[in-house]
């Protein structure tokens, strides 16, 4: 079964640009949450999707955004990129709640310049 | 408000001997708990799970223990391995899932020895 791949692996944007991260859940997840990974904050949640769904949100301002597809697949979207943002975003997949076991992808490294 | 808290940024282990990473939480909603391993480069992984109806869950060389009226969970690696030499994140979740998914503990940097 193939896990949770994430694309782009790496990205540099500028400040005041906008960003969209993807995400493949392993066949069969619905549930798909965003992480995102700083040195100084550790993993920090930004929401959960199920069924297309936003299910969970965890405090982020709203420049952060997300969505899921049909096909479980999902995207999130940073706005107005601020050099704080920079961070190594993870997704996590799982059967239907987070209470189950996150497989996590390799996670996307933003570099906000 | 840091809710799960892993107080240790680094240990230091020989090879052979017992690693033992801790790990605090402060919100008595948690009732169920993992722990994550992760490599440079890599996402983190699935170790081991302890539900709050449990004290102790064996899996190999790994034990997870809870102490809940401590608010207390640790993870015990042995023997330690060259391999087990990585952050190890604790997570704790509460039975709704919540408004906040998975709450994790900043990592504890593991350093095995030869």
């Amino acid at each position: 079964k193939a896990g949770v791949t994430q694309t782009p692996r790496y990205l540099i944007k500028t400040r005041g640009q906008q960003v969209t991260l993807s995400c493949s859940p392993i066949s069969g997840h619905r549930s798909v949450s965003w992480y995102q990974q700083t040195p100084g904050q550790g993993l920090q949640f930004l929401f959960e999707y199920f069924s297309e769904t936003q299910r969970n949100k965890g405090n982020f301002p709203g420049r952060f955004s997300g969505r899921q597809f049909s096909n479980s697949r999902s995207e999130m979207n940073v706005s107005t990129l601020e050099l704080g943002d920079s961070a190594l975003y993870l997704c996590a997949s799982s059967l239907a709640h987070t209470n189950n076991e996150q497989f996590f992808g390799p996670g996307t490294r933003l570099t906000v310049l | 408000d840091q809710q799960v808290k892993q107080n240790s940024p680094s240990l230091s282990v020989q090879e052979g001997r017992i690693s033992i990473l801790n790990c605090d939480y402060t919100n008595s909603m948690f009732d169920y708990f993992l722990w994550y391993k992760k490599y440079p480069a890599e996402g983190p992984t699935f170790l081991i799970s302890i539900s709050s109806i449990k004290d102790k869950n064996e899996d190999g060389r790994f034990t997870v223990f809870l102490n809940k009226s401590a608010k207390h969970l640790s993870l015990h690696i042995v023997p330690s391995q060259p391999g087990d030499s990585a952050v190890y994140f604790c997570a704790a979740s509460d039975p709704g899932g919540g408004a906040d998914g998975l709450t994790f503990g900043k990592g504890t940097h593991l350093i095995i020895q030869p």
